[in-house]
């Protein structure tokens, strides 16, 4: 069965400053990788997803993530945070051998402090 | 190109009631999947259903919740003799037939019991 341990529940961090968000999974079989955001009162929009070849894999907003399969990680990655990023990230994984059901982390609250 | 819809977007009722949650896919999509998000908490799977069938429910609650996806209109996820622990924001999301291809969620209902 696959999992989806995101590491940090909440992430404060300044304005403009990096911000890192770990995502590990655990799966023995190949995935599908996602970053989805959601801000208050909406649905989840999607980041950036990872199906295969280059491991870095840029999305929208200005994050990317790279996905490391020796280590089973997705961490997402921005190099300067806006005020307006403060949200719940969730990482999500999905097998890639025709399987449909795709597994959430429980989200990291990103908070964006001036 | 209209996203997922679903409606109504907030919804109360009290002890008791019945609740009707609807959610018609982006065009196109032919895989629904309902998740239950409890304040401060990450999705959590409910039901993943395609046109007349329920491939995977492992997540709906054993009684008072049921799914369809009929041929014809939108998904329903139907909440018999609710009570105050039912009170959640439920999420809707499709997808197409293709498996590498990312779940798209629509705004939510958010259900309260009185």
């Amino acid at each position: 069965a696959q999992s989806v341990t995101q590491l940090d529940s909440q992430v404060p961090v300044f304005e403009e400053a990096p911000v890192e968000l770990r995502c590990n999974y655990s799966s023995s079989v190949s995935v599908y990788l996602f970053w989805y955001v959601q801000y208050p009162n909406q649905g989840l929009q999607l980041l950036l997803k990872y199906l295969s070849g280059s491991t870095l894999v840029k999305g929208i907003n200005g994050f990317e993530a790279e996905f490391n399969k020796s280590q089973t990680s997705f961490h997402l990655r921005k190099p300067s945070v806006h005020i307006s990023d403060t949200a719940e990230y969730f990482c999500a994984v999905r097998i890639n051998t025709g399987g449909f059901k795709t597994i959430f982390g429980a989200g990291t609250r990103l908070f964006v402090k001036a | 190109n209209a996203g997922v819809m679903q409606n109504p977007r907030h919804l109360v009722r009290r002890r008791g009631q019945e609740a009707r949650l609807r959610c018609s896919p982006m065009k196109g999509h032919s895989h629904v999947y309902w998740y239950r998000q409890l304040p401060e908490e990450g999705l959590k799977f409910m039901v993943y259903l395609q046109k007349e069938n329920i491939i995977d429910e492992s997540g709906m609650p054993k009684e008072r919740f049921s799914a369809e996806f009929p041929k014809e209109g939108p998904s329903i996820l139907r909440i018999q003799q609710v009570v105050r622990g039912d009170s959640a924001a439920y999420f809707c999301a499709s997808s197409p037939l293709e498996s590498n291809q990312p779940q798209h969620f629509g705004d939510g209902t958010r259900l309260s019991i009185l």
